[in-house]
């Protein structure tokens, strides 16, 4: 049974960095084809992307947000860890993370998501 | 300003059919990149609906089925539940001058009258 879930502060200040853990069960990064991504939601708003990482260590990020945006993995400890630099207001959402299928590039799989908010 | 176009909001009767499009252009849907179909329940993470274009996952009642034509894709949803109402989204992937990422359509809001 693959879940994934997030974990990271609720609140940041601004212009501090974010850095959110997605801890993995049922599957290990080390397969073949599998990936973990982050997807965030502002409230009220639509899904966006933000970041990839494949078994082979291959990287992707949003081109809007590629700047501010870090990804790793630790397959010992079947973690993924997004770092999110220069936090503002605009970025308080849901983040989610994901199971990622290389074959057609979707997430089947995904964490309940963690809500973090962006204020002073 | 999503590059996945969808529309806002649609509707129908508990039973009706209703379809919900997914436009996008020749660096995503039209580069032969799959269209995948999320479905989100209020206060729920999202939950993956249609893979591939037109695959159901395990689970999925068959009243769910996806297409996909050309640089647009439609999501088609049959016998209209109460327990359909939700946001759906479309994602594909895009690979343009500026590099290749992971893109999400704005999200549709199925209202079940």
């Amino acid at each position: 049974q693959i879940t994934l879930k997030e974990s990271g502060p609720t609140l940041v200040k601004p212009t501090q960095t974010l850095t959110l853990t997605c801890t993995l069960s049922g599957f290990s990064l080390s397969t073949s084809g599998v990936g973990v991504g982050w997807v965030r939601q502002p409230p009220g708003k639509a899904l966006e992307w933000l970041a990839l990482i494949y078994w082979d260590d291959y990287k992707r990020y949003s081109p809007s947000l590629k700047s501010r945006l870090t990804i790793t993995k630790d397959t010992s400890k079947s973690q993924v860890v997004l770092t999110m630099t220069n936090m503002d207001p605009v970025d308080t959402a849901t983040y989610y993370c994901a199971h990622l299928l290389l074959q057609g590039v979707h997430f089947d799989y995904w964490g309940q998501g963690t809500l973090v908010t962006v204020s002073s | 300003q999503s590059v996945l176009t969808q529309p806002p909001s649609v509707s129908g009767a508990p039973g009706q059919r209703v379809t919900i499009s997914c436009t996008g252009s020749s660096s995503n849907i039209g580069a032969g990149y799959d269209v995948h179909w999320y479905q989100q329940l209020p206060g729920a993470a999202p939950k993956l609906l249609i893979s591939r274009n037109s695959n159901r996952p395990s689970g999925v009642p068959d009243r769910f089925s996806g297409s996909k034509s050309g640089t647009s894709a439609s999501l088609a949803i049959t016998g209209l539940q109460a327990e359909d109402e939700a946001d759906y989204y479309c994602q594909s992937y895009d690979s343009s001058l500026s590099g290749s990422s992971v893109v999400f359509g704005g999200g549709t809001k199925l209202t079940v009258l």
